[in-house]
């Protein structure tokens, strides 16, 4: 049984550039969540796919943007990267049916930019 | 005020002892409720969730105080394993969908 993968594991960026970061949620689950975690912080909510379309969002801008694909895999895009950034990115599975049940994450992707 | 707080510690403990930890919720309408526990620069790994009648998981036991708004984390028998951050997580104020939370206590067992 699967569990959630992401890819890249590490990725080092420049200032200005963008990045793409990959998730392949848990055998069964539907329903992907991303988060942004500095250190030293708890993960912070980016946002929510189900169904192919952003259901909630947290509070980061319009240069976090994602996708979900019909195979419920996502991906986390981010456009002119900040230093700012630097964090691991992780990415919950979950199932709609079970809406107020725990997630699972994946590995995470830590992004540093330079 | 966050709205999930937690002592971010570091709780140093001998092994064998036990210790406690709570996370209050600001948010009156929160229905799920989980502890997580996250290894240095690993991913959150489920630990248990939080029922309204309180549970139990062999050393570790959850329970949810909705008049105080705080959930708390007990282990007993402590191993020098537990050593983690231990993240306390609520469904959020706007969204069932949106999780919340806490920055992590930080739990240091000693031999």
């Amino acid at each position: 049984d699967a569990g959630v993968t992401q890819s890249p594991t590490h990725l080092i960026k420049t200032r200005g550039q963008q990045v793409t970061l990959r998730c392949s949620p848990k055998s069964g689950h539907d329903t992907v969540s991303w988060y942004q975690q500095a250190l030293g912080q708890g993960p912070q909510f980016i946002f929510q796919y189900y169904e192919e379309e952003e259901r909630q969002r947290g509070n980061f801008p319009d240069r976090f943007s994602g996708h979900q694909y019909p195979n419920y895999s996502s991906e986390l895009n981010v456009n002119a990267l900040l230093l700012g950034d630097s964090a691991l990115y992780l990415c919950a599975s979950s199932s709609a049916q079970t809406s107020l049940g725990p997630q699972h994450f994946g590995d995470g992707t830590r992004l540093s930019i330079l | 005020r966050k709205e999930v707080e937690q002592d971010p510690g570091p709780f140093n403990v001998p092994e064998g002892a036990t210790v406690a930890f709570n996370c209050t919720y600001s948010n009156s309408a929160s229905q799920s409720f989980f502890w997580y526990r996250q290894d240095c620069r690993k991913e959150p790994k489920l630990l248990m969730s939080v029922y309204s009648s309180g549970n139990e998981d062999g050393r570790f036991t959850a329970q949810l105080n909705r008049a105080s708004q705080y959930i708390s984390l007990l282990i007993r028998d402590s191993k020098l394993s537990d050593s983690a951050t231990y993240l306390c997580v609520v469904n959020g104020r706007d969204s069932n969908y949106q999780l919340i939370w806490g920055a992590g206590t930080k739990l240091i067992i000693k031999p």
